[in-house]
Parts: structure tokens; sequence; C-alpha cells
């Protein structure tokens, strides 16, 4: 069955970079697209940006700048890093399955929550 | 970007029917979906290109709507139905609604 798990710290220095691994199992990443999103505690969802299937990537334009998303596909892994991180960038991060052929997420890990500590 | 606006809480009786609406601040075709969170929880999918709902989803979940406005209604209300719903568009890039509580009574 199609799963996703992020692994990643719970607490992150103010300005420095967040790392998060994002394992899927049940599908290929060179079949289906692999995004992240996050949801700031009693907030809404934020998209990020997505690594394709194909291999390239496309970030929201909030992050572009301090925002890197790869992939392993022999481990069937999805790395985020963020770097510079903020207190506002406390959150909990999800990674989220794209369905193949519309632009919606069908399968969504159960997320890892980073807080920023000054 | 596109912003989505919900309404942010409703309260409904188990049983009624219940409308939640999503408006974009512009057309997005039917390039939206909806999703229900439970606290604590991931969001799962309902609902996916305005009116298709998604496998294993009860029907008493529908979607409507195309352009600008949109809404999901649920009925009947059960118990298990206490969650947040958010809408998400998915025609210019990707942004979600800040969601709508609903709680019942």
């Amino acid at each position: 069955q199609v799963q996703l798990k992020e692994t990643g710290p719970d607490l992150v220095q103010l300005t420095q970079t967040l790392s998060i691994t994002c394992t899927v199992s049940g599908f290929s990443l060179t079949t289906y697209n692999v995004e992240w999103v996050r949801q700031p505690p009693g907030k809404g969802l934020e998209w990020m940006g997505a690594m394709w299937n194909g291999g390239g990537t496309d970030y929201n334009s909030a992050f572009k700048s301090r925002l890197s998303i790869s992939r392993d596909t022999s481990k069937s892994q999805v790395f985020l890093k963020m770097n510079s991180l903020q207190t506002d960038d406390t959150a909990k991060y999800f990674c989220a399955r794209r369905s193949r052929w519309e632009k919606y997420f069908d399968y969504w890990g159960q997320g890892v929550m980073v807080t920023v500590s000054s | 970007d596109t912003v989505l606006t919900q309404s942010p809480a409703l309260a409904v009786s188990p049983g009624e029917r219940v409308t939640i609406s999503c408006r974009a601040s512009k057309s997005v075709s039917t390039g939206m979906h909806w999703y229900q969170q439970k606290p604590g929880q991931q969001p799962k999918l309902l609902i996916y290109g305005a009116s298709n709902l998604e496998s294993g989803v009860p029907a008493r979940f529908n979607g409507s709507g195309s352009g600008t406005d949109f809404t999901l209604t649920i009925d009947p209300v059960e118990a298990d139905d206490t969650a947040t719903y958010f809408c998400q568009q998915s025609w210019n890039d990707y942004t979600f609604g800040a969601g709508t509580k609903l709680e019942l009574k």
C-alpha cells in the first residue's frame, strides 16, 4: 500500500538549516510527483514545493531563495532542505503524493513537527 | 496568488445537512479539491476536480462548483465528521483555504 513518512528534527536553532526526509513505499518516485506542504500550529496549509517524477523541481516563490528539494530514487526518498530558519518556520511539515493525472494530493505522510528555537 | 476564502467555523446537529463554501479570488475552472483534517492527523482527500468523490469516501460527501464558487456538502452529518475542512486550488500553482472547522452540536 502507498505510504509516505517524514523524518527530521524536532528542534532547529534560529538561522540554521532544516533537513527533512520523506521515505515512500508502494509507488515509484519516477512515476509520481512528491509535494511538500507545511502547517504552522493552529493554522492553514501552505504548499512549499515539489519533486517531479522526471527529476525536476518546482518551488513556491515565497521560499524559492532558501528551499531545496532533491531525491534519491534508489532509496525512494525525497529531501527537503531550507536554510535561514526563523521562528515563523515553526510548523508541521508534510510530504504528499500528487495524483498521476490531476493536481491533487491523494496520499499524505503523518508529518513532522519542527520547532525553531531562539 | 489565488486566494481561497472559507467561513471559519460551522456548528450543526448530527443528521443535518451542512454546506461548506470556498470562494476563489479568480477562476480556477474545476481545479478545486477538498480535504478533511482531524486534530493531530494529516489531511485526507475527499473530493477532487470540484465534484469527484475519492475512492473510499462515503457518498454523504458531495462537491460542486466551478470558476470561483465551490461547495462541499455533507448530508447527513455524522459525529465522526467533526474536523477542519480545507479547499485547495490547483489551477494557478497551489493554494489552500484557511479551513472551516465543523463542530457538532
